[in-house]
């Protein structure tokens, strides 16, 4: 079954603490992005990557990490820099970032992350 | 960067009735996309639509890209449809998508 996966799908921090959100696809999809999204908002760029081992850092990159070692993922790290890291974190990809006709962009279903 | 408006932000309406959504725009666009966000928070892909008119069942979408809109109509809406509704453009130089703050639809049947 083909797609993205994100877990997990709820995800709690402490204070001080480092988390990562884990982004997989199967897509053969050569761009990843990640982006976040606040009550009653819509979404906002965080990082994208548009083939492994680049990426580019999006419109809210601050307190924020990410590595582009396989094709296929794309975690994201949420760190202790982070003061508001309460939100609802999407992952998407699309076939390439370059070409527009293949700039088509599908979404995992999401992980919430809350602060203890 | 580019600036996305979207109208109207909440939306009541009847099952079985029509509805029209905007989306304003204020630059060029190379990428332009509806989605539905179901009450789960999955994001669903409805239309890629940069310019033109395309039409999937009770759903339909014109870009007026020259004129910087797009609109997206329901027909004979169902309960399933409610949801916030978004527009999502690239365009401005940036390499993502930037989103509106969406249109939140009711359906009551």
């Amino acid at each position: 079954d083909g797609g993205i996966t994100q877990s997990p799908k709820y995800l709690f921090r402490k204070e001080g603490q480092n988390v990562t959100l884990s982004c997989e696809q199967n897509l053969n999809h050569d761009a990843m992005y990640w982006y976040r999204q606040d009550p009653g908002q819509g979404l906002r760029l965080i990082y994208y990557s548009q083939i492994v081992n680049d990426f580019q850092k999006g419109d809210i990159a601050e307190g924020y990490s990410v590595s582009r070692e396989k094709k296929e993922s794309f975690p994201l790290t949420v760190t202790s820099a982070q003061k508001n890291p309460t939100a609802f974190y999407l992952c998407a990809s699309s076939i390439s970032l370059v070409d527009r006709a293949k700039n088509i962009q599908y979404f995992g279903a999401g992980t919430r992350l809350s602060v203890l | 960067g580019i600036q996305v408006e979207q109208s109207p932000p909440d939306l009541i309406l009847q099952e079985g009735a029509n509805s029209t959504l905007r989306c304003n725009f204020s630059d060029s666009v190379n990428n332009l996309q509806w989605f539905h966000q179901n009450p789960w928070g999955q994001l669903i892909n409805l239309f890629y639509i940069p310019s033109g008119t395309k039409q999937n069942g009770r759903l339909s979408a014109t870009t007026v890209a020259t004129e910087r809109y797009s609109l997206l109509y329901i027909s004979s809406s169902q309960t399933t449809d409610s949801g916030v509704y978004f527009c999502a453009v690239r365009g401005g130089g940036a390499d993502g998508l930037t989103f509106g703050k969406g249109t939140h639809l009711i359906i009551q049947p």
